[in-house]
């Protein structure tokens, strides 16, 4: 069983560029959620995709967008990038129904660290 | 929302000794869940132990323990019999059972196991 797994595990980009993070999810999960983990934070959600729609979203900007595929996988996208989107990008894969009534345990990546200069 | 805080930025404990990393968190929800996780230098995060806010019991796993208060909304990991390994980052977690599905973390504990 293949666990999560995210490219690149590092990136440099300048200010006002735009990034794509990748996510491939753990074998059987049709459930992707990503964070942000500011250095000496705790991680932060971003949104959560299920079976490719949007399944919620926490306090970000619209220039962070994603994508969920027919495989699960995921990408995340922000755009015009600040200084502040400085930070590393874990990914969470689980499977699930709609709704959050039911736990399931999510699993995380190795994170991609994103430098913004 | 809810707020999770973990007051000990660090914490430090000898090998085979026990040492409890403190949690406590803010909400007006009567079901959640609450988690440990640990984050080791290569960064990908491990869930170490679960607690259903409906079960009274403690959970447990192996070494790892928890107490769970539930009014006085304090969740505390106490680790057992240290070991090397167990050095890392400890977040503690959030994530509401009726209304929610994303995990709200603590800022962490980094946690120094010395021989």
């Amino acid at each position: 069983e293949t666990g999560v797994t995210q490219s690149p595990t590092h990136l440099i980009k300048t200010r006002g560029q735009q990034v794509t993070l990748r996510c491939s999810s753990q074998s059987g999960h049709n459930t992707v959620s990503w964070y942000q983990q500011a250095l000496g934070q705790g991680p932060q959600f971003i949104f959560q995709y299920y079976r490719e729609e949007e399944n919620g979203r926490g306090n970000f900007p619209p220039r962070f967008s994603g994508l969920q595929f027919p495989n699960y996988s995921s990408e995340l996208n922000v755009n015009a990038l600040e200084l502040d989107d400085s930070a590393l990008y874990l990914c969470a894969s689980s499977s699930g129904t709609r709704g959050w009534g039911t736990y399931n345990e999510q699993f995380f990546g190795p994170g991609t660290r994103l430098t913004v200069l | 929302a809810q707020t999770v805080t973990q007051s000990q930025p660090e914490m430090s404990v000898q090998e085979a000794e026990t040492v409890t990393l403190s949690c406590t968190y803010d909400t007006s929800e009567s079901d959640y869940y609450l988690f440990w996780y640990k984050q080791p230098p290569s960064r990908q995060m491990i869930l170490v132990i679960r607690q259903e806010a409906y079960k009274q019991q403690n959970a447990t796993e192996n070494r790892f323990s928890v107490n769970f208060q539930k009014a006085a909304k304090s969740f505390s990991l106490k680790i057992s019999d240290s070991q090397l390994g167990d050095a890392a980052m400890y977040f503690c977690a959030y994530r509401s059972a009726n209304s929610g599905y994303a995990l709200n973390f603590g800022k962490g504990t980094s946690l120094l196991v010395t021989p």
